[in-house]
């Protein structure tokens, strides 16, 4: 089965700063790569996915990804953040019939 | 599109009692749709996959009988909690995916369960 593995649980900047989220996965076949938002209070929302194509992926809200596959890694970056990109983010691997969650990154920006 | 409708959103019940939670998707077929329980803190756990018409994959370590998984059809899955202790008082999220890879994986709003 596979595994997530997300770094840095707290994150706090201020607005404006950049923000990299790491992710890592482990799992041997085909994998489909998701990130998704959690704001306070709300359900989750797709940011973004990749399936296959081009490895950078752009998502809503100016997000973007990197699925790099030698380092089983992809990647959540945002050049600038806004107060309202105040939330918990988790990225999420699909393989095998299943979708396993990272332990998400939650992400404070001060204003 | 690509909207799933979980309720309640809310529930309060008895320990001993069952609540039964639903998930339904509004504008497609949902052949495979999946239950996970979020602890505070924490991240989404995986408890059990269920395809539409036959009887649910349960994740090691969760208890078929006392969360009891239906998914008769294309458009509603139902997780009952049977016998609910406060141990299971946690945030529920419902997800279902479509047919084909364009609507990926879409969630639920989450029903809070706590039991007293």
């Amino acid at each position: 089965a596979q595994s997530v593995s997300q770094h840095n649980h707290h994150v706090i900047l201020s607005e404006a700063a950049s923000l990299e989220l790491g992710c890592n996965y482990s799992y041997g076949g085909t994998v489909n790569l998701f990130w998704y938002v959690q704001y306070p209070g709300q359900h989750l929302q797709l940011l973004l996915k990749y399936f296959s194509g081009d490895p950078l992926v752009k998502g809503i809200k100016g997000f973007e990804a990197e699925f790099i596959k030698s380092k089983f890694s992809f990647n959540l970056r945002k050049p600038s953040v806004q107060w309202s990109d105040t939330a918990e983010y988790f990225c999420a691997v699909s393989g095998n019939n299943r979708l396993a969650f990272g332990k998400g990154n939650q992400v404070v920006v001060i204003p | 599109g690509a909207v799933v409708s979980q309720h309640p959103s809310r529930v309060i019940c008895k320990s001993g009692t069952s609540v039964k939670i639903e998930c339904r998707s509004l504008d497609f077929q949902a052949t495979t749709m999946f239950w996970y329980r979020q602890f505070p803190k924490k991240s989404l756990m995986l408890m059990a996959t269920s395809n539409e018409g036959s009887k649910a994959t349960y994740e090691q370590g969760v208890e078929k009988d006392k969360f009891l998984i239906n998914h008769a059809s294309l458009t509603l899955s139902t997780l009952t909690v049977t016998s609910a202790h406060p141990e299971d008082s946690s945030f529920y999220i419902c997800s279902a995916r479509g047919q084909g890879s364009y609507y990926g994986y879409t969630f639920g709003s989450g029903t809070r369960l706590t039991v007293v």
